[in-house]
């Protein structure tokens, strides 16, 4: 079985400009999650989507936004960039919230530059 | 609020060698699991390890064990002989039983193996 796939792997954007990140995951896995990777910060929960609906919402601004389509597959958009956004974005997978004992499976993650 | 810490941002251990991961966490809730995750350097995060807090048995994996005490909120990992490939960042994570939540992590420990 094919495990969660993030794409871009890497990424370099300015100031300013939009990035739109994409998240397949495992395949009958309905649940999928964000997460923002800082070396400051640790990992930052940004949303959670099942069955096309964001069910749970971390504390990120509006420029943060995601969706889920009917296929599981997921994407994050981060509009008007900082320097700051710049992170290791995570996805991750699961069937349906504690189904299986809650576990995450995870993407190898997408990296943001921003300059 | 729902945290997880842990207190030891980095430790090292020598090869074959037994290491302790300090993990508390603060709920209101009864019900709910934790979890150790592993994410080697420039690689996917993995699940080491999952408790459920109604277990009073503390979860073992071969050579990665728990201490839960649930009425501290405190639940260690340890790490027996210890190897080269345990050379990783562990993050301690909580999540709420049979509720559609999100799972919180704590900031990580980075683990070195000196050979």
């Amino acid at each position: 079985k094919a495990g969660v796939t993030q794409t871009p792997r890497y990424l370099i954007k300015t100031r300013g400009q939009q990035v739109t990140l994409s998240c397949s995951p495992i395949s009958g896995h309905r649940s999928v999650s964000w997460y923002q990777q800082t070396p400051g910060q640790g990992l930052q929960f940004l949303f959670e989507y099942f069955s096309e609906t964001q069910r749970n919402k971390g504390n990120f601004p509006g420029r943060f936004s995601g969706r889920q389509f009917s296929n599981s597959r997921s994407e994050m958009n981060v509009s008007t960039l900082e320097l700051g956004d710049s992170a290791l974005y995570l996805c991750a997978s699961s069937y349906s919230g504690t189904e299986a004992g809650g576990e995450l499976f995870f993407g190898e993650g997408s990296r943001l530059t921003v300059l | 609020a729902q945290t997880v810490t842990q207190s030891q941002p980095e430790m090292s251990v020598q090869e074959a060698e037994t290491v302790t991961l300090s993990c508390t966490y603060d709920t209101s809730e009864s019900d709910y699991y934790l979890f150790w995750y592993k994410q080697p350097p420039s690689r996917q995060m993995i699940l080491v390890i999952r408790q459920e807090a109604y277990k009073q048995q503390n979860a073992t994996e071969n050579r990665f064990s728990v201490n839960f005490q649930k009425a501290a909120k405190s639940f260690s990992l340890k790490i027996s002989d210890s190897q080269l490939g345990d050379a990783a960042m562990y993050f301690c994570a909580y999540r709420i039983l049979n509720r559609d939540d999100k799972i919180i992590f704590g900031k990580g420990t980075r683990l070195h193996i000196l050979p």
